[in-house]
């Protein structure tokens, strides 16, 4: 199975820089998803890794380190709008192999 | 592209009748899922198809819940009889090649 852990929630400032970490337990890596949910909406994708290193889409990033089973999204020059729910996904190397396990997803709210 | 079209968006229905959902993936995506999502549990793997075909049904939570695929462009996921509990909301997403989900709006469920 598929363990993954992220944190409940964060608070962050407009104009800073936030790190919301995801780290994961599966057997056969094949592949790591942020996506990003506004209240009352749908998950949005934001970025995929595969390999290790980062990922930069403007003001969003995300790094994958596959021997530690650890990932990031990093976003910059936060703003009102990038209070959301942001949710880590990990794709297995297996039969299953279109299905993506959710994590529950980090809850981050920017205070002006 | 219009995106995954779900609907109806909101359904409130009395406890013991049945609730049919609908979805249209987007054209050309081969993998179709089914989600359930609530404060409580998160994001919940429902089922999911590979080319119209049942893949992994091991999420639906028991009998009352069937889901079809009878061709690419529709699917549909009922609840028979419905209970208060089964009250969520329910998300539809498809995937290409590239394995990133396009999630549906949602169908916002009460059953009183």
């Amino acid at each position: 199975g598929q363990n993954i852990d992220q944190p409940t929630e964060m608070t962050a400032t407009e104009g800073a820089i936030v790190q919301i970490n995801c780290t994961y337990q599966t057997s056969g890596f094949n592949g790591l998803f942020w996506y990003q949910q506004h209240a009352g909406e749908a998950p949005t994708f934001l970025s995929y890794n595969v390999l290790d290193g980062l990922e930069e889409k403007g003001r969003f990033s995300s790094f994958l380190s596959r021997s530690k089973g650890y990932s990031y999204l990093l976003l910059k020059e936060l703003q009102m709008k990038d209070s959301a729910s942001y949710l880590c996904a990990v794709r297995a190397y297996n039969t299953n192999a279109g299905k993506s396990t959710f994590g529950d997803g980090t809850t981050l709210t920017v205070k002006p | 592209d219009a995106g995954v079209i779900q609907s109806p968006r909101h359904e409130v229905t009395e406890m013991g009748q049945e609730v049919t959902l609908r979805c249209k993936p987007i054209s050309g995506h081969d993998y179709l899922f089914w989600y359930r999502q609530t404060m409580m549990r998160g994001l919940e793997l429902l089922i999911y198809f590979n080319n119209n075909v049942p893949i992994d049904d091991s999420g639906m939570p028991e009998d009352r819940f069937s889901a079809k695929m009878p061709n690419a462009s529709f699917s549909t996921l009922k609840i028979q009889p419905s209970e208060p509990r089964d009250s969520a909301v329910y998300f539809c997403a498809s995937s290409g090649r590239n394995y990133g989900y396009t999630f549906g709006s949602g169908t916002r469920l009460t059953v009183v």
